[in-house]
């Protein structure tokens, strides 16, 4: 079975500060990975998407992760963090090698931008 | 991307009643999920239900408790069943974008039970 660890569960950052999120995966076969955000209110929105090839991915709003396999760590990254970026993000995967579709998510990080 | 709605958006609800959860898409999607957020929790996969056949479910989740219709490729229903307190959560619909790979979700269900 998968699971997915995030570590920071709360984030309060001031607004230019650069942010890292983690994300540990577990899992024994290939997996796709996934940032999600979900604003105050909103929907869960897709902020980037790893399958294959170059592990540094870019998302939307400036962020990016990196896929490190040795690791098992789909860290999300962005340089400078603004007020609008205050939501809670979720780590996912789910196996990519045609098995269930479903997603596993982690805990969720609830980040809080300062102005 | 697929556009999801859902209905009721919220409820609150007496132990040991049942409540029904629809989720409509914009689209005709073949894989549909539905996920439950527990308070202070992650989401968690409740099954998987593709138009055709029945209803595939997570460890720890029965057709019981959960029934699932999926009529066609645009509609889905959750049944949460004899309710108790402990099923006070958000219950969410996703469906999967096969060509992008992408799971797009619904705005979710928030359920109390008293």
């Amino acid at each position: 079975a998968q699971s997915v660890s995030q570590h920071n569960h709360h984030v309060i950052l001031s607004e230019a500060a650069s942010l890292e999120l983690g994300c540990n995966y577990s899992y024994g076969g290939t997996v796709n990975l996934f940032w999600y955000v979900q604003y105050p209110g909103q929907h869960l929105q897709l902020l980037l998407k790893y399958f294959s090839g170059d592990p540094l991915v870019k998302g939307i709003k400036g962020f990016e992760a990196e896929f490190i396999k040795s690791k098992f760590s789909f860290n999300l990254r962005k340089p400078s963090v603004q007020w609008s970026d205050t939501a809670e993000y979720f780590c996912a995967v789910n196996d990519s090698g045609g098995g269930a579709d479903g997603l596993t998510f982690g805990k969720g990080t609830h980040l809080i931008i300062q102005p | 991307s697929a556009v999801i709605s859902q209905k009721p958006s919220r409820d609150i609800c007496q132990r040991g009643t049942s409540l029904t959860i629809q989720c409509q898409v914009d689209s005709q999607v073949t894989m549909m999920f539905w996920y439950r957020q527990q308070p202070g929790q992650s989401l968690t996969l409740i099954a998987t239900a593709n138009q055709g056949s029945e209803a595939t479910y997570e460890s720890g989740f029965v057709i019981d408790k959960f029934p699932i219709s999926r009529p066609n490729l645009t509609f889905s229903t959750l049944t949460v069943s004899n309710m108790s307190p402990e099923d006070s959560s958000i219950y969410l619909c996703s469906v999967r974008d096969r060509d992008y790979n992408e799971q797009f979700f619904g705005p979710g269900t928030r359920l109390t039970v008293l």
